[in-house]
C-alpha cells in the first residue's frame, strides 16, 4: 500500500513570494490533515478535511494561507505572500475517517523563506 | 484546553540501556494519548496509542507506555536501547479523537 505522498520535498523562496504544496493521501482515506512543524516544536494542525469539506481550520492564518481538496482526494496548501516565520516543515497526514485515531504522515515539505 | 509537556528536549542513553521518555498531559476529559516517532527527513510514525482500554500499552519496536491518571503521565519506555532507536519522539493528546495536540518532542541519542 502506497503511503502519503507530498511534493516538493524542499522549497526555498523569498519573503512575499507565493508557494504551493501538494499532498496525495492513502487511497480510500476520507480525512486529510495539514500540519505545520516549526524547528524545535511539535506539529500544529492547520486544517482538516473530511472528503472535500473543511472540518477544522481554526489554526489556519487565513489572511495568507489557503487550502483545498477538490474531489475529496489530493490537496494543495498555498501561502501567499510568505513571511519569514512561515519557514517550517509542512506535513500532510490522512486517516481512514475522523476519529480513527491513527493518522498516517507523509515525509513533509521543508520550506525556507529568506 | 488540552496540552502535552515532554520533559527533556534531548535524552542520551547507551546501547542496551533502559529508555525512558517522559510525557505529562493536561485534559479536562478522559484523553486519547499517542506516541509518534520521527526519523530524519521522514514523516511521523505511530508507535502506540492509549484509548481507555488497558493502561499498559505495547507498541512497535519493543516500546511500551503506561497511562497513569493520578500522575497525568504517559511515559514511553523500552528495556534495551538499540542504535536504530535514535530519532525524535513526540507525545500527543486528543480528546475529540481526531485533533492531535503534540508536545515539543524529545530527541533520543543512543551511544555505542
Amino acid at each position: 500500500e502506497a503511503g502519503v505522498a507530498q511534493s516538493p520535498r524542499y522549497k526555498i523562496i523569498e519573503k512575499r513570494q507565493s508557494v504551493a504544496f501538494w499532498c496525495n493521501p492513502i487511497s480510500g482515506h476520507a480525512t486529510l490533515y495539514w500540519y505545520q512543524q516549526i524547528l524545535g516544536q511539535g506539529p500544529k494542525l492547520l486544517i482538516q478535511f473530511q472528503n472535500n469539506g473543511v472540518v477544522d481550520d481554526s489554526q489556519l492564518p487565513k489572511d495568507r494561507f489557503s487550502a483545498e481538496r477538490l474531489k475529496g482526494v489530493d490537496s494543495t496548501l498555498k501561502i501567499q505572500p510568505a513571511k519569514l516565520e512561515d519557514s517550517a516543515v509542512y506535513l500532510c497526514a490522512s486517516s481512514l475517517r475522523a476519529g480513527e485515531g491513527e493518522q498516517y504522515f507523509g515525509p513533509g515539505t521543508r520550506l525556507t523563506v529568506t | 484546553a488540552q496540552s502535552v509537556t515532554q520533559l527533556g528536549s534531548h535524552v542520551s542513553v547507551s546501547e542496551g540501556a533502559l529508555v525512558l521518555l517522559r510525557c505529562n498531559y493536561s485534559s479536562s476529559v478522559p484523553p486519547y494519548l499517542f506516541w509518534y516517532v520521527q526519523y530524519p527527513n521522514q514523516g511521523l510514525q505511530l508507535l502506540l496509542k492509549y484509548t481507555s482500554a488497558a493502561t499498559l500499552v505495547k507498541g512497535i519496536n519493543g516500546f511500551e507506555a503506561e497511562f497513569k491518571k493520578s500522575e497525568t503521565s504517559f511515559h514511553l519506555t523500552k528495556p534495551s536501547a538499540h542504535m536504530s532507536d535514535a530519532a525524535e519522539y513526540f507525545c500527543a493528546v486528543s480528546v475529540s479523537s481526531y485533533k492531535l495536540i503534540f508536545g515539543s518532542g524529545t530527541r533520543l541519542l543512543v551511544r555505542p
